[in-house]
């Protein structure tokens, strides 16, 4: 059973703080990792896609994976209000299935 | 580009009625297809996997009879609930691929069954 896992939260960050979203997964299989946003009753957005070892860095956003621990994890630089929002973490395998996690619930609070 | 479209965005229905949901990509051919069902405050589970011409195929535990999805062009996918109940109150989103690791998703259908 492939599995990813995310903490529930919600996370609660003040305005302009770094917020820092975990994941782990469990099949060392994996090949692709993702970062999706979600707002509430909307459906999920890609911020930000890895593939590789070490860090990626778009804009405010970070995503670092590390393949040998099995993780994956999203930094969010000058946190805002409008960054509160539910976040996705995603893998694939040897296809295009996308295998998501419980999604962490952020709170950036003014 | 890399529009995705879902129609409708909401809808309501009678208990034992069958609901029929489009997905469309509105500017690119979609080699493959998925359907996803999001339950309240959970994370979204893959329904199903399509392909264009091809029978689709589904996920353990989810029902093939009662989910149709029938992928009849490379722009289009649909997903019909038969003899919907309201344990299948939720809300089912698509998305289409354009390669690999190019998977764009569509804004979602609320299904509620009354």
């Amino acid at each position: 059973q492939k599995e990813v896992e995310q903490n529930s939260g919600p996370l609660s960050v003040p305005e302009g703080a770094i917020a820092s979203l975990n994941c782990t997964y469990s099949d060392r299989g994996s090949q692709s990792f993702f970062w999706y946003r979600q707002y509430s009753g909307k459906s999920p957005e890609l911020i930000m896609s890895i593939y590789s070892n070490g860090d990626k860095e778009d804009g405010r956003f970070t995503a670092q994976l590390n393949k040998a621990s099995q993780y994956v994890s999203l930094l969010i630089r000058d946190s805002q209000p409008s960054d509160s929002a539910t976040y996705l973490c995603a893998v694939t395998y040897n296809t295009d299935k996308l295998i998501f996690g419980t999604g962490t619930r952020l709170q950036v609070f003014p | 580009g890399a529009v995705v479209s879902q129609h409708p965005s909401w809808v309501i229905c009678k208990s034992g009625t069958s609901v029929k949901i489009e997905c469309r990509s509105l500017d690119f051919q979609a080699t493959t297809m998925f359907w996803y069902r999001q339950f309240p405050k959970q994370s979204l589970m893959l329904m199903a996997t399509s392909n264009e011409g091809s029978k689709a195929t589904y996920e353990q535990g989810v029902e093939k009879d009662k989910f149709l999805i029938n992928h009849a062009s490379l722009t289009l996918s649909t997903l019909t609930v038969t003899s919907a109940h309201p344990e299948d109150s939720s809300f089912y989103i698509c998305s289409a691929s354009r390669g690999p690791n190019e998977q764009f998703f569509g804004p979602g259908t609320r299904l509620t069954v009354l």
